[in-house]
């Protein structure tokens, strides 16, 4: 398994304005990802954040609103960008240590709840 | 894509087992199904998967039909700690796609 943190884990901001999340690993993980939950909703993935290159967006998400980093294979930032009340959210680092291959495992932090005023 | 179906909700008694069934009549041959559970305001924490074969761990047992177009998880003895919203989720090109899941509620 892996060990996944997640900062902050909570946060109100004023929109209008950014908040960078940030998603430790305590081991070198192949596959990063990042996932939102509405209020009341399940999860909706984001983004594959992928080393060294730009991340991959589902549709329905764009870089400008929530641009991705991955500077190496333990580490992933995630920006709300320009937030609005649409916004508020659960934000979910999410880790598969092995790769994409079928069958293996991902493992998720504990999230971070944004509320945007 | 590995789409699933699943009742909205289920409730349990305490020290009964627990099924929780879901369909994915439209999963291919190579896809796995998980699943996951999330306990309120918590993360999803994974729970099992398998392909084609039953599959047990010290959490539950998945039991996928022989035309693998659905599957049941059971949780052998429910306690109050397993009320949680049940994902059963077929793997998708490396990506897990969430449904709406199973809200199951265990009553003492």
């Amino acid at each position: 398994s892996a060990v996944i943190s997640q900062k902050p884990s909570r946060d109100i901001c004023q929109r209008g304005t950014s908040l960078t999340i940030q998603c430790q690993v305590d081991s070198q993980v192949t596959m990063m990802f990042w996932y939102r939950q509405q209020p009341g909703q399940s999860l909706t993935l984001i983004a594959t954040a992928n080393q060294g290159s730009e991340a991959t967006y589902e549709s329905g998400f764009v870089i400008d609103k929530f641009p991705i980093s991955r500077p190496n294979l333990t580490f992933s930032t995630l920006t709300v960008s320009n937030m609005s009340p649409e916004d508020s959210s659960i934000y979910l680092c999410s880790v598969g240590p092995k790769g994409a291959g079928v069958g293996n495992i991902q493992y998720f932090g504990a999230g971070t709840r944004l509320s945007v005023l | 894509d590995a789409k699933t179906t699943q009742p909205p909700s289920m409730d349990c008694a305490e020290g009964r087992a627990a099924n929780l069934p879901c369909n994915h009549s439209t999963i291919s041959g190579n896809e796995y199904v998980y699943w996951y559970r999330q306990i309120h305001s918590q993360g999803p924490q994974y729970i099992i998967h398998g392909l084609k074969n039953n599959e047990t761990n010290e959490m539950a047992s998945l039991i996928i039909t022989e035309d693998r177009k659905s599957s049941t998880l059971i949780l052998p003895h429910a306690t109050l700690r397993d009320t949680a919203v049940y994902y059963c989720i077929g793997l998708s090109w490396g990506k897990l796609q969430f449904g709406a899941g199973t809200q199951v509620v265990v009553t003492p």
